[in-house]
């Protein structure tokens, strides 16, 4: 099985930052790799899938990159709706989650 | 306007059984793979399973292997979970989940979830 790790497990920052949370895949995954964000008591929201490709309806400040092993989710300038949880995905073998990457307001 | 809306939650005995279902509407679901996810109190996010289209292929997480089985029916816009032999771990929420309509592109739209509680 393919194994997620996500870095940090928590993040504190500021309205205006730039943001990058990062995840490694047990194996080469290509870009089969796909973010969410996660808000207490809401359904998870898909944010970038293919690695780079951004959902449509999702803002250009959220951005992904990365292939084979090692990925980022890169938000550019925070906003207040930001502060939430995300998760990556992989989907080369069916489907594994991170463990999550809790976003908070410093 | 894509809706994907959970039932069948609620309280059960470990060794137990309980069948979700989801109703969908706003797409053809005949066209695309439909997930369930779930989420213990406090944790993150298990993939559960996943159905092809036509439901020709289903896929399980090693965790559920043999004690849960996905199902569809297209002309009832229906997706369901039959969980048996429940175990305390099992306690989440479930959630059911369209697969992207691009090829492994995860899941794009999700109902609200369902609540399994797992308890003697």
């Amino acid at each position: 099985d393919i194994q997620m790790t996500q870095s940090p497990s928590s993040l504190s920052a500021s309205v205006g930052d730039r943001v990058t949370i990062t995840c490694r895949a047990s194996q080469n995954i290509k870009t089969y790799l796909n973010w969410y964000q996660e808000k207490p008591g809401k359904a998870p929201k898909l944010l970038i899938y293919a690695s780079s490709s951004l959902q449509s309806g999702v803002p250009s400040r959220f951005s992904g990159s990365g292939s084979g092993t090692d990925f980022t989710l890169t938000i550019s300038s925070l906003q207040p709706e930001d502060f939430a949880t995300y998760y990556c995905q992989q989907s080369f073998s069916t489907y594994t989650f991170g463990q999550g990457t809790k976003l908070e307001i410093k | 306007e894509v809706q994907l809306v959970e039932s069948g939650g609620g309280l059960v005995q470990p060794g137990g059984s309980l069948r979700l279902s989801c109703v969908v509407s706003g797409f053809t679901f005949s066209n695309y793979w439909m997930s369930w996810v779930r989420q213990a109190p406090g944790k993150g996010l298990e993939w559960v399973a996943n159905i092809k289209h036509d439901g020709s292929g289903k896929y399980y997480a090693d965790s559920v292997k043999g004690r849960f089985t996905i199902s569809r029916d297209n002309a009832k816009n229906s997706l369901y979970l039959q969980m048996n032999s429940l175990r305390v771990e099992d306690t989440a929420t479930y959630y059911c989940a369209r697969d992207h309509g691009v090829a492994a592109a995860g899941n794009d739209y999700w109902g609200q979830g369902t609540l399994v509680t797992v308890s003697s």
